[in-house]
């Protein structure tokens, strides 16, 4: 247990439906990010949030809409995905922006787009 | 060019024997790299993490070693066991930018 819990832990979904990935850390930090991971890829960045207000986004698709209502809780909005997004999301935790922080892990959403 | 880069892609040892992971990178300056282990299916997590002044660091069985001048990182796993079965990813923080670079990550198999 991280200490970073995703839900769903699997979803399938069709092109045309929308959905939501959600992640609660409970490790009182105050930087929360959302990843991508392909089969034999590097984790890619998406999104960035430091006390709530957003800091990266890596050019990722307007399909993907993050929020951050609160330091604790962060969510991936999902529409209109491509067979091509399906990968493990992964959210993370840390302490401040800083890159010294260790990354605290949820154990991922896996998302499959038909 | 900021990059890691892991060797191998994937190892298969038995049981009980030693291996070790290499990871090089081009991230520059640099700040500190860790070494993540993650379980298929699992998030990834902390095995280790060094700075600049560190060249060794060790977590029951697996030591980590840094040098910082060619740029290179090992993880050496002593008297493997099943439960080292996973993807173990090399990731390095750059000092400037605050940016976070991953490696592939290398896919170790124990077998019985």
């Amino acid at each position: 247990e991280t200490g970073v819990t995703q839900t769903p832990r699997h979803l399938v979904m069709g092109m045309t439906n929308k959905k939501s990935l959600k992640c609660e850390q409970h490790l009182g930090h105050n930087a929360m990010y959302w990843y991508k991971q392909s089969a034999k890829k590097p984790l890619e960045l998406m999104f960035v949030y430091n006390f709530k207000e957003q800091t990266e986004n890596n050019s990722v698709p307007s399909r993907f809409s993050p929020e951050c209502p609160n330091s604790s809780h962060l969510f991936l909005h999902l529409h209109t995905l491509q067979p091509e997004d399906s990968a493990l999301y992964l959210c993370a935790s840390s302490q401040a922006n800083s890159n010294t922080g260790e990354l605290f892990f949820g154990e991922g959403s896996r998302l499959t787009v038909l | 060019k900021n990059q890691v880069e892991q060797s191998p892609q994937s190892l298969i040892i038995l049981e009980g024997k030693n291996c070790t992971l290499q990871c090089n990178y081009t991230v520059s300056p640099f700040s500190n790299l860790r070494w993540y282990k993650q379980d298929t299916g699992r998030g990834p997590v902390s095995l280790t993490i060094m700075t600049f002044s560190e060249n060794t660091k060790s977590n029951g069985r697996y030591t980590a070693t840094l040098d910082a001048d060619t740029k290179q990182s090992s993880l050496h796993i002593t008297a493997s066991q099943l439960s080292d079965s996973a993807s173990y990813i090399c990731v390095v923080s750059a000092r400037r930018d605050d940016k976070i670079i991953f490696g592939k990550g290398t896919r170790l198999h124990i077998l019985p």
